[in-house]
């Protein structure tokens, strides 16, 4: 199956500091990624999806200045998040999907600890 | 009322049974079918994915989808304590957009 990889896979930050986050596909051009947020024990919850060169759609309630999404090429995907907060720590997941292709490929994820 | 049910378990099962995961949704229009896979801290990895109605077989799973009574399926053949995970059901309707409707997961142990 098609990979997609993210890094770093684990990162603790200081409040009010950014991180950022990479996700690419290996092998395969992704022309649309999405990035997924997830709380323990609960499902995915989509934050945004990106098309290769286009801005990124955010979904209601996601703060597009917070969460700064950039699809510069087919194969890489960056989320940064900005000011970070404590409110923020959670396990940020990307995900790739190929010109005409409706199944998405999942990176590993992302813990993000905001102390 | 979710666009996706899915019974979020737990289920607990011994080594070699045969497991059945299921997923309702209410929206018709949904037109492709996939189940992940999700280990604790981990991505979701994709197991299976359909788009008509009918079977398909991989390995020791088959995925069933029943687009009359809007019902998808996951078997488990000959289940092992590697099986063990979240399985999430998704869903999507065809164009541009591609975004998946999840069902929120059943946690299946497979006891040794």
């Amino acid at each position: 199956g098609a990979v997609v990889s993210q890094h770093p896979s684990w990162v603790i930050c200081k409040s009010g500091t950014s991180v950022k986050i990479e996700c690419r596909s290996l092998d395969f051009q992704a022309t649309t990624m999405f990035w997924y947020r997830q709380f323990p024990k609960q499902s995915l919850m989509l934050m945004a999806t990106s098309n290769e060169g286009s801005k990124a759609t955010y979904e209601q309630g996601v703060e597009k200045d917070k969460f700064l999404i950039n699809h510069a090429s087919l194969t890489l995907s960056t989320l940064t998040v900005t000011s970070a907060h404590p409110e923020d720590s959670s396990f940020y997941i990307c995900s790739a999907a190929g010109t005409g292709a409706y199944e998405q490929y999942f990176g590993p994820g992302t813990r993000l600890t905001v102390t | 009322q979710k666009e996706v049910e899915q019974d979020p378990g737990p289920l607990s099962v011994p080594e070699g049974a045969i497991v059945s995961l299921n997923c309702t949704y209410s929206n018709s229009a949904f037109q492709y079918f996939m189940w992940y896979r999700q280990y604790s801290r981990k991505g979701p990895e994709l197991l299976m994915y359909t788009y008509s109605s009918g079977n398909k077989e991989d390995g020791r799973f088959t995925a069933q989808v029943d687009k009359s009574s809007k019902y998808i399926s996951l078997f488990i053949r000959d289940s092992q304590p590697s099986d063990s995970a979240t399985y999430l059901c998704a869903m999507t309707l065809s164009g541009s957009a591609r975004q998946l409707t999840f069902g929120s997961g059943t946690q299946l142990t497979v006891l040794p």
